[in-house]
């Protein structure tokens, strides 16, 4: 089974500032998604990027970036130029690609990080 | 922008009674899904329902939890008989594939009391 570890409980982060969050990873598989969600205090969990892990090159979304290293199943977000509205918990997610076996499309969460941003 | 929208947001409920959380999907998703989160701890998968049946659950979906698409609109989770530790905050979402993204609704805080 696949397993999302994510060690910081709490980061904060002054406004305007870079922030990196990071997670690791257990699987067996060689071909996956890893997705990082927002969740603000309204509870809606937000899809905030995508990783392909047959694509080398990190993802990108405006001021959102991952740094992805597929041998030592690690995904980080590094989010700059942070913003109020940045504050949140932010979760780290794993889905398989394959249908079939114990993993057919569902995603499993890391432990979260609450992120604080200061003005 | 379409929304997964759930209701109630939140259920307070005697332990022992059954409750019936309500979720509709974004309208050309096809594959639907419940997740829950106990305070403070992570997001966990309960159960995955495409084609009118469920594709995938977890140990947690056990006999006491259902879940029914009953008029193509509605998805919906049934627990019979709520117990304490049910308590959480549960969470449906959508894809228009199996490998699209999942869209999250806001989520229903169920309380057994």
């Amino acid at each position: 089974a696949q397993t999302v570890t994510q060690s910081q409980p709490e980061m904060s982060v002054q406004e305007a500032e870079t922030v990196t969050l990071s997670c690791t990873y257990d699987t067996s598989e060689s071909d996956y998604y890893l997705f990082w969600y927002k969740q603000p205090p309204s509870r809606q969990m937000i899809l905030v990027i995508r990783q392909e892990a047959y694509k080398q090159q990190n993802a990108t979304e405006n001021r959102f970036s991952v740094n992805f290293q597929k041998a030592a199943k690690s995904f980080s977000l590094k989010i700059s130029d942070s913003q109020l509205g940045d504050a949140a918990m932010y979760f780290c997610a794993y889905r398989s690609v394959y249908a079939g076996g114990t993993s057919y499309g569902k995603l499993t969460f890391g432990q979260g990080t609450i992120l604080t941003v200061h003005p | 922008e379409p929304e997964v929208t759930q209701t109630p947001s939140h259920q307070v409920t005697q332990m022992g009674q059954e409750v019936i959380l309500r979720c509709v999907p974004i309208s050309n998703h096809l594959y639907f899904y419940w997740y829950r989160q106990i305070l403070g701890q992570k997001v966990e998968f309960l159960v995955s329902f495409y084609n009118n049946e469920i594709s995938e659950k977890s140990e947690i979906f056990d006999d006491q939890f259902s879940v029914e698409r009953p008029d193509g609109s509605n998805f919906t989770l049934k627990i019979r008989s709520t117990k304490l530790e049910d308590s959480a905050m549960y969470f449906c979402a959508s894809s228009e594939a199996r490998t699209a993204p999942q869209h999250f609704g806001d989520g229903t805080r169920l309380s057994i009391l």
